[in-house]
């Protein structure tokens, strides 16, 4: 167990829709870091987050958003949902700020859109 | 554009081999290298490499970084049918780990 916490564990929805992953860093852990995980495309980076601020964005749809709250929980929003954005999504957490330090990840929010 | 790519993409072997996973990457602002181990859900961390030649070693599993060479390999020793898993090497820069393809290893008893 990483003290990595996401939920929900599964999502279920349909094409158009929007959803709410929700993911709390292990304790002490300032950044916050969203992936996905598909087949086809392995694991990707999304967006990181230190400290409620945006730090560094990968491969992320405009249809995605995210945002760290002040107790450092995160949220990533993804709307207008399609058949391709099933996937696994992954949340990690580190200590430091951009890369510095290794990253321990949540067990995953498994997206079906249907 | 950062890329990270892992070979051999599968390797099947026969409980007690040896097996050298590779990992080679080609990314700006390189700060370390990093592998992970995937089972069922979410990746575990095994190591991160910052410098060159220094070898680590968790149990059976080692891992040594070339920056000269820009790769990286993992060593599994006298493999058990429990080492049998996705592993994933990453390149962490200054923003980002990007990670690899990954290489499927199964061990057979």
């Amino acid at each position: 167990d990483s003290g990595v916490t996401q939920t929900p564990k599964h999502l279920i929805t349909a094409t158009g829709q929007r959803v709410t992953l929700r993911c709390s860093p292990r304790s002490g852990d300032l950044s916050v870091y969203w992936y996905q995980q598909s087949l086809d495309q392995g694991l990707q980076f999304l967006i990181q987050y230190y400290n409620g601020e945006e730090r560094a964005k990968g491969n992320i749809l405009e249809r995605f958003s995210a945002q760290q709250f002040p107790d450092l929980h995160s949220e990533l929003n993804l709307s207008s949902l399609e058949l391709g954005d099933s996937a696994l999504y992954f949340c990690a957490s580190s200590v430091r700020d951009r890369g510095l330090g290794e990253q321990y990840f949540g067990p995953g929010t498994r997206l079906t859109v249907t | 554009e950062d890329k990270v790519v892992q070979s051999p993409l599968s390797l099947v072997v026969h409980e007690g081999d040896t097996v050298t996973l590779n990992c080679s990457y080609e990314v700006t602002n390189f700060r370390s290298l990093l592998w992970y181990k995937q089972e069922k859900k979410a990746p575990t961390f095994l190591f991160m490499l910052t410098s060159s030649g220094i070898e680590k070693k968790s149990g059976r599993l080692s891992s040594i970084l070339d920056k000269k060479e820009l790769s990286s390999i993992l060593n599994i020793t006298a493999t058990q049918t429990g080492d049998s898993a996705i592993y994933l090497c990453a390149a962490l820069t200054a923003q980002k780990l990007v990670f690899g393809q990954g290489t499927r290893l199964t061990i057979n008893p």
